[in-house]
């Protein structure tokens, strides 16, 4: 039974590019959140979807990160007009309930 | 956002010992999880407790949740170097909230 799967494990990116992470949650899995760890910071929730509806998007930057998980696929986190700043790894969880949440191995952003 | 502080931030010991984590809140929590997390890699869940005095054991680890709910230990006995990584203990709000609130980690080392 695989875990959460997210691609790419590390993304190189260069200030105002577009950086995008998918994340495939474990099968059965309809609840996906999305968590950023910043260096020396601890995780940070962001984003909390189920199929094509967003929940929670209260721990998401106002402006150049979104977030979708279309009916089909996986869901994706967009970070637009990236900033040295944006360097992070980040994390995807999926729920059953919503309630134990399996994390994927991550993302690591650096933008250069 | 409710703060989650864990204590001690560093832990070093000798194999066959036993440590005690902690993590603790002013707030209270529907549920708390504990995490472990390597290097380079995810959160891997180890447990999710969700009733005040709850009491779960899992080999050589014991859970422990306050009667009040805002608090945790987390409990290793005869401690093996494959006991070493971060340890995360992680929250949620109220019964509907489902983003994890985390705590900045206690980082055990067990030296053989």
């Amino acid at each position: 039974n695989a875990g959460v799967m997210q691609n790419p494990r590390h993304l190189v990116r260069r200030r105002g590019q577009e950086a995008r992470l998918r994340c495939s949650p474990m099968k059965g899995h309809s609840h996906v959140y999305w968590y950023r760890q910043l260096p020396e910071e601890g995780l940070k929730f962001m984003v909390y979807l189920q199929k094509e509806n967003i929940i929670d998007e209260s721990g998401m930057p106002k402006e150049r990160f979104s977030a979708e998980f279309p009916k089909e696929g996986p869901s994706i986190l967009r970070i637009q007009q990236v900033v040295r700043g944006d360097s992070a790894a980040y994390f995807c969880a999926s729920s059953l309930t919503g309630y134990e949440q399996f994390f994927g191995p991550g993302t690591r952003l650096t933008v250069l | 956002t409710q703060l989650l502080e864990q204590s001690p931030q560093f832990l070093s010991i000798q194999e066959g010992e036993n440590l005690t984590v902690y993590c603790n809140s002013s707030s209270v929590f529907s549920s708390l999880q504990w995490y472990r997390q390597e290097p380079g890699e995810g959160p891997v869940l180890l447990v999710t407790v969700v009733t005040g005095g709850e009491v779960k054991k899992l080999k050589r680890l014991t859970f422990q949740f306050g009667d009040a709910r805002k608090d945790s230990s987390l409990h290793i006995t005869a401690a093996q170097p494959g006991d070493t990584g971060l340890y995360l203990c992680a929250g949620t709000g109220d019964s509907n909230d489902y983003k994890l609130s985390f705590g900045a980690g206690t980082t055990v080392t067990v030296r053989a």
